[in-house]
């Protein structure tokens, strides 16, 4: 079965600095990557993910992530931190495409000014 | 894109009784949904899977007779709290699968308290 685990409940950086959220997945087959935010009170918005193809994904919002299989990592980064992207960040897997998603505990990321 | 209307937003109830909750895909039809559940300060865990024209799939340790799913058609999956307790407050969010290269759609979540 597949799992995640995101590193750090809470991450907290100044505006301008750079963001790195850590992602470690365990799967059995290749497997599809995803980054979600939200925001309080909200649903789910998509990042980005990875399916195939280039392990350099960017996505919305200036954000990007490298899958690295050797690693089993998927680890997602801003060259910039603004305010607004002030959230809860989840990373999650799943085994094929359509299936049910597996999620991280989530990542709290604070912006300081 | 594809986008998941799910209704209400949040809803204050009694113990004892019932909350349905609706999620409609707008522009596309969904065959499968996903339903998840949030507890305050946590990640989603999966309780169901409701499939159009079958039984739903439930997750280990999630009661079947408590949370009553039903996909009624291909546009339309619902969630039914039965018997609602304080415990069973929490912020429930639906998903629909991805079509075609989009990623999976979520609902706006609902945010549940019984009193």
């Amino acid at each position: 079965a597949q799992s995640v685990t995101q590193l750090g409940s809470h991450v907290s950086v100044s505006e301008g600095a750079l963001v790195l959220l850590r992602c470690n997945y365990s799967s059995s087959v290749p497997p599809y990557l995803f980054w979600y935010v939200q925001y309080p009170n909200q649903g789910l918005q998509l990042l980005l993910k990875y399916t195939t193809g280039a392990t350099l994904v960017k996505g919305i919002n200036g954000f990007e992530a490298e899958f690295k299989k050797s690693e089993t990592s998927f680890h997602l980064t801003k060259p910039s931190a603004h305010m607004s992207d002030a959230a809860e960040y989840f990373c999650a897997v799943s085994e094929r495409r359509a299936q049910k998603l597996v999620f991280g505990q989530g990542t709290r990321l604070t912006i300081n000014p | 894109g594809a986008v998941v209307s799910q209704h209400p937003s949040w809803v204050i109830c009694k113990s004892g009784t019932s909350v349905k909750i609706e999620c409609r895909s707008l522009d596309f039809q969904a065959t499968t949904m996903f339903w998840y559940r949030q507890f305050p300060k946590q990640s989603l865990m999966l309780m169901a899977t409701s499939n159009e024209g079958s039984k739903a799939t439930y997750e280990q340790g999630v009661e079947k007779d408590k949370f009553l799913i039903n996909h009624a058609s291909l546009t339309l999956s619902t969630l039914t709290v039965t018997s609602a307790h304080p415990e069973d407050s929490s912020f429930y969010i639906c998903s629909a699968p991805p079509a075609g290269t989009d990623g999976y759609t979520f609902g706006s979540g609902t945010r549940l308290t019984v009193v």
